[in-house]
């Protein structure tokens, strides 16, 4: 079945540093591709979607794009703040819309110190 | 507007009893999905509702139930409970192209 395999943490980075967190997928047809994020005590969040190849998604300085010779979804943020220090989980759907089901990795912990 | 809010925060249950989860879903939202959060994993889809109805179901037995009220709102049920049921139970309702997300129910069996 469908499913998302991204990097192991926790990733330890100083403030201004650059993120990368990869992510990559397994579907049989066309996905739409997520990061979400989320805060000590909080739900999930969106930050970002993309719902076709060579697609960019972006927020809060965030991006990650859809590459389908790749099948990958790597987050990336050219430098980070302590206020990023959170969980990240890429997930997919089998289409576009919400009444698709999410499938989640198993999340990447990200500290950012001062 | 008030987003997507879950009762209870926290929840302590006894091996073998029965348990009942609450959602309310983000103002004009018809659709309520359910995600069981296990610690330090990524969430896994339960099931989803939508016109009272369960539209699609994730790989959970059948002593997870739920059910939706004509005013959009959820409920999940877990029969017997095991020791493995602990989790963050994480709710979310849907616009056209997003769903967002509760705070969840944190889930202690013992």
């Amino acid at each position: 079945g469908d499913s998302v395999t991204q990097m192991e943490g926790p990733v330890t980075l100083s403030e201004e540093a650059f993120l990368t967190i990869n992510c990559t997928y397994t579907a049989t047809g066309y996905p739409s591709l997520f990061w979400y994020v989320q805060y000590p005590g909080e739900g999930l969040q969106l930050l970002l979607k993309a719902t076709k190849a060579d697609d960019k998604g972006s927020n809060k300085g965030f991006e990650a794009t859809y590459r389908k010779e790749t099948t990958s979804f790597h987050l990336e943020k050219g430098s980070v703040q302590v206020s990023d220090s959170a969980v990240y989980f890429c997930a997919l759907s089998e289409g576009i819309g919400s009444g698709y089901a999410l499938n989640f990795g198993k999340g990447t912990s990200l500290l950012v110190t001062p | 507007d008030a987003g997507v809010t879950q009762s209870p925060t926290h929840l302590i249950k006894t091996r073998g009893q029965q348990v009942t989860l609450r959602c309310s879903p983000k103002s004009g939202h018809d659709t309520v999905s359910w995600y069981q959060q296990a610690l330090g994993q990524g969430p896994q889809f339960i099931f989803q509702y939508y016109e009272e109805e369960e539209r699609q179901r994730g790989n959970f037995p059948d002593r997870f139930s739920g059910h939706q009220f004509p005013n959009y709102s959820s409920e999940l049920n877990v029969n017997a409970l095991l020791l493995g049921d602990s989790a963050l139970y994480l709710c979310a309702s849907s616009s056209e192209y997003e769903q967002y997300f509760g705070p969840g129910t944190r889930l202690t069996v013992t």
